[in-house]
């Protein structure tokens, strides 16, 4: 069964670092998601991702925040300056087709620590 | 978009049926209910979803009233591993419309032995 894969599982940096967590969506969705989730809270969506443009982003996602798809099959995050409050629980997701009552598939998520 | 109202926890025996309500008191016409189930450390995983009346898969039962303002998530004869928590989400529809999910806290279902 095919399956939305991150790296790295976990991810241990320093406040102000820059830190790229990775993701391959399955190979033909379209849509593209990332959510987080702080320990003991609900999952947040961050942003969503189609056509090479984010079509939606919350306002958790701030000019801190990018992502970028640079090839055929890596989706990524890029958070340019971390804080502390960073720390949480980063899931990617991908969807065949648009609309939330469609199927998401989400990958095992990579944790972030921010020391 | 609608909110949901679900119980915060729910213990359950090995073997048995469990029946986890949500109330979506303000649906639209659009909307669809599904649910997501998510394991510790884990993303969350679609179980489940429907618009009206009865939707069975191979993993659970959804029931939805005619007025479509609650929806209840049955899982038949569960076992130590269906130990997770289990959100109901409400999605509006239509050209144009947003593709996040919107989670509450969910249902944290403890099936013990």
């Amino acid at each position: 069964e095919p399956e939305v894969t991150q790296t790295p599982s976990h991810q241990v940096t320093q406040m102000g670092q820059e830190v790229i967590l990775r993701c391959v969506p399955i190979s033909n969705h379209l849509y593209f998601y990332w959510y987080r989730q702080i320990l003991g809270q609900k999952v947040e969506f961050l942003v969503s991702f189609y056509n090479n443009e984010i079509s939606e982003k919350s306002e958790i996602f701030d000019d801190q925040f990018s992502v970028e798809r640079p090839d055929g099959s890596n989706f990524t995050l890029k958070i340019r300056s971390t804080k502390l409050e960073d720390s949480a629980m980063y899931f990617c997701a991908s969807s065949l087709l648009a609309g939330p009552y469609n199927e998401q598939f989400f990958g095992p998520g990579t944790r972030l620590t921010v020391l | 978009l609608a909110k949901t109202t679900q119980p915060i926890s729910m213990d359950s025996y090995e073997g048995q049926e469990v029946n986890i309500t949500c109330s979506h008191n303000n649906i639209a016409t659009n909307d669809y209910i599904t649910w997501y189930q998510q394991f510790p450390s884990q993303g969350p995983r679609f179980i489940i979803q429907g618009y009206k009346t009865k939707v069975t898969n191979e993993v659970a039962s959804l029931f939805i009233p005619a007025d479509r303002k609650s929806s209840t998530l049955s899982l038949p004869r569960v076992s130590l591993s269906d130990t997770a928590v289990y959100y109901c989400l409400v999605g509006d529809s239509g050209g144009g419309a947003t593709n996040k999910l919107i989670f509450g806290t969910g249902t944290l279902l403890a099936v013990q032995p």
